[in-house]
Formats: structure tokens, C-alpha cells, sequence
């Protein structure tokens, strides 16, 4: 399975709204597919699994939606500290990544 | 709590082995598997495999049979991942990972070069 990311770059100011997209190659089962964050020197975190389900302690800011093969990523309203990349991850399988910038 | 503490940098020359640990503490290590990952220079994760840790079978995506290993030390509740025959294109961090995801490891960078 290949996940492609959509877009490669955000650039977005605080405050606005953040639409990132994975589309899969074949259906995949929701149960397996998640989101991280990732920011420079550190491990990926986990934000979202089961497609739309938050892991503890993330902010209600962050939702998951989709099914089959289009998943989105969705930040309600940007943070300064959701600057950072954003994978998607199918089964083990990661996306190439969208970057979150600070327009 | 849950954590995952790895071995620290490396710096190796070409042909040279590498292995790295990853000691799993608040959580019984035998009852969950282990994924490790490898994450080149500004480029994505790339999920390399895992090993089972009640029976300490190893599996590998493709591309990572050969010279990536993966073995435990249960007694010490750590996972293992060795490297041979190093190359540059194996410069990379590498983490482990709990089998649901949910915990990694803070990484473990691998310099290949002479």
C-alpha cells in the first residue's frame, strides 16, 4: 500500500484552519490508520488512530475522518505549536509527510 | 509510566556493525510486540518490522532482511536492533516503537561514514 500525502507544504497563519490529506493506493482498514506529529529532534507522536479516534491528551482542535481510501487530518484552529510535520500511517506503512509552516 | 529509552549516537565506518537497545520499562515486556523504524536525514518514518516478544520471532519488511537484525534480551526487558555490513545510506535515527504505536523511543542516530 502507498500513502500519498496532500499537500507537501501548508502554509498557514495561527488561528487559521489546516486540511491535510492522505489518499491510500487500495481500500484500507480504519482500524489501522493514524496521524502523527512530528517536530525537529523529536519522535513522531501519535494523534489520532482508528482514523478519527484522539489519543488521550490531545487537544479537541485535532479531528480524523474518512474511510476506504481518503483520510483527512483536520486543525481546527492553528496553535503555535502545531507547526510542525504531519504523517499518516497505514498498518506500519508512513505517508511522505505534509510540513505545516508558518505563513 | 510507559517508556522506551534507546542507546545513544553512533558514528561507524562502512562495513562496520552497529547495534542498538531500546529497554522497555513500566509495562510487561513479553506481552507486546516491538516495531522498529528507520527515519533517514529529512525524509519520512519507514516501518522496518517488528519482533514478537513472547516468542522472540523476528519480521522484517521487505528491504530489511539480511543485514538488519532483531533479537531481546527479556531478562532485561530491552529489544535489539543490530546493523551489518554498514552503509552511508544507512545514516539515519532509529526508534523503537511498542506494538500499538503508542510509545516510541526518543532515537537513536546512526552515522555511516569514514
Amino acid at each position: 500500500i502507498v500513502l500519498t500525502q496532500s499537500p507537501d507544504t501548508l502554509s498557514l497563519s495561527p488561528g487559521e484552519r489546516a486540511t491535510l490529506s492522505c489518499r491510500a493506493s487500495q481500500s484500507v482498514i480504519s482500524t489501522y490508520f493514524a496521524w502523527y506529529q512530528q517536530k525537529p529532534g523529536q519522535a513522531p507522536r501519535m494523534l489520532i488512530y482508528g482514523a478519527s479516534i484522539r489519543v488521550a491528551g490531545i487537544p479537541d482542535r485535532f479531528s480524523g475522518s474518512g474511510s476506504g481510501t481518503d483520510f483527512t487530518l483536520t486543525i481546527s484552529r492553528l496553535e503555535p505549536e502545531d507547526f510542525a510535520m504531519y504523517y499518516c500511517q497505514q498498518s506500519g506503512t508512513f505517508g511522505r509527510g505534509t510540513r505545516v509552516e508558518v505563513k | 509510566q510507559v517508556q522506551l529509552v534507546q542507546s545513544g549516537s553512533e558514528l561507524k565506518e562502512p562495513g562496520a556493525s552497529v547495534k542498538i537497545s531500546c529497554k522497555a520499562s513500566g509495562y510487561s515486556f513479553s506481552n507486546v510486540d516491538m516495531n522498529w523504524v528507520r527515519q533517514a536525514p529529512g525524509q519520512g518514518p519507514e516501518w522496518m518490522g517488528y519482533i514478537t516478544t513472547n516468542t522472540g520471532t523476528p519480521a522484517y519488511v521487505q528491504g530489511f532482511a539480511g543485514r538488519f537484525v532483531f533479537f531481546l534480551d527479556t531478562s532485561v526487558s530491552t529489544a535489539y536492533l543490530q546493523i551489518n555490513s554498514l552503509k552511508p545510506d544507512d545514516t539515519a535515527v532509529y526508534y523503537c516503537v511498542r506494538g500499538p504505536w503508542d510509545v516510541w523511543g526518543q532515537g537513536t542516530l546512526v552515522t555511516v561514514s569514514s
